[in-house]
């Protein structure tokens, strides 16, 4: 039964540019939700998507993008990349049904910014 | 005030001892909660999930809850050095029927032989 797989594991850019992180969920899952954890700080929700939209948005520019697929595997966009966007970015996947639902996270993607 | 708060730590105890890390909530709808642990350069890992006041025990965890405090808390037995980590704890709350997540910022527990 595979998990939630994230890609790439690492990731290098310079300010200004664009990045496509990838997130497929866990087997008989179908809500996606992303996160973005910074350095020595809990997850920061980024938002989630549940066929094919967007249904909640955490505080984030609208840099940050996403997208769902109809075998429910996500695209996280982010544009115009800031050094502030340096951090460990994880993808959750979980049952739709209600919040009550624990959520499973991918390794996740490292991106810095240079 | 934060949403979701932890002391940060880093809490030192002796291997074999029991450790307790303590989170505070601030919405006081909030309905569902969770312990994630996260080794270093890892990501999260679901160790425990508490819906109702009181205890729930897996293993050498426990979780404990308390809705009128708005405290939620978890303990491990029997400590092992394998149990250092971070220790986050995450809340669903009632303004959001999607399963949003809102994490404290862990607290970073230190099981030394």
């Amino acid at each position: 039964d595979a998990g939630v797989t994230q890609s790439p594991t690492h990731l290098i850019k310079t300010r200004g540019q664009q990045v496509t992180l990838r997130c497929s969920p866990k087997s008989g899952h179908d809500t996606v939700s992303w996160y973005q954890q910074a350095l020595g700080q809990g997850p920061q929700f980024i938002f989630q998507y549940y066929e094919e939209e967007e249904r909640q948005r955490g505080n984030f520019p609208d840099r940050f993008s996403g997208h769902q697929f109809p075998n429910y595997s996500s695209e996280l966009n982010v544009n115009a990349l800031l050094l502030g966007d340096s951090a460990l970015y994880l993808c959750a996947s979980s049952l739709r049904v209600s919040g009550n639902q624990p959520q499973h996270f991918g390794d996740g993607t490292r991106l810095s910014i240079l | 005030q934060k949403e979701v708060e932890q002391n940060s730590g880093p809490l030192s105890v002796p291997e074999g001892a029991i450790a307790s890390l303590n989170c505070t909530y601030s919405d006081r709808g909030s309905q569902s909660f969770f312990w994630y642990r996260q080794y270093s350069g890892k990501s999260p890992e679901l160790i425990m999930s508490i819906y109702s006041n009181g205890d729930k025990e897996d293993g050498r965890f426990t979780a404990q809850l308390n809705k009128a405090s708005q405290y939620v808390s978890l303990l491990i037995r029997d400590s092992q050095p394998s149990d250092s980590a971070t220790y986050l704890c995450a809340v669903n709350p009632p303004s959001s029927n999607t399963g949003k997540l809102i994490f404290g910022q862990g607290t970073t527990l230190q099981v030394k032989p």
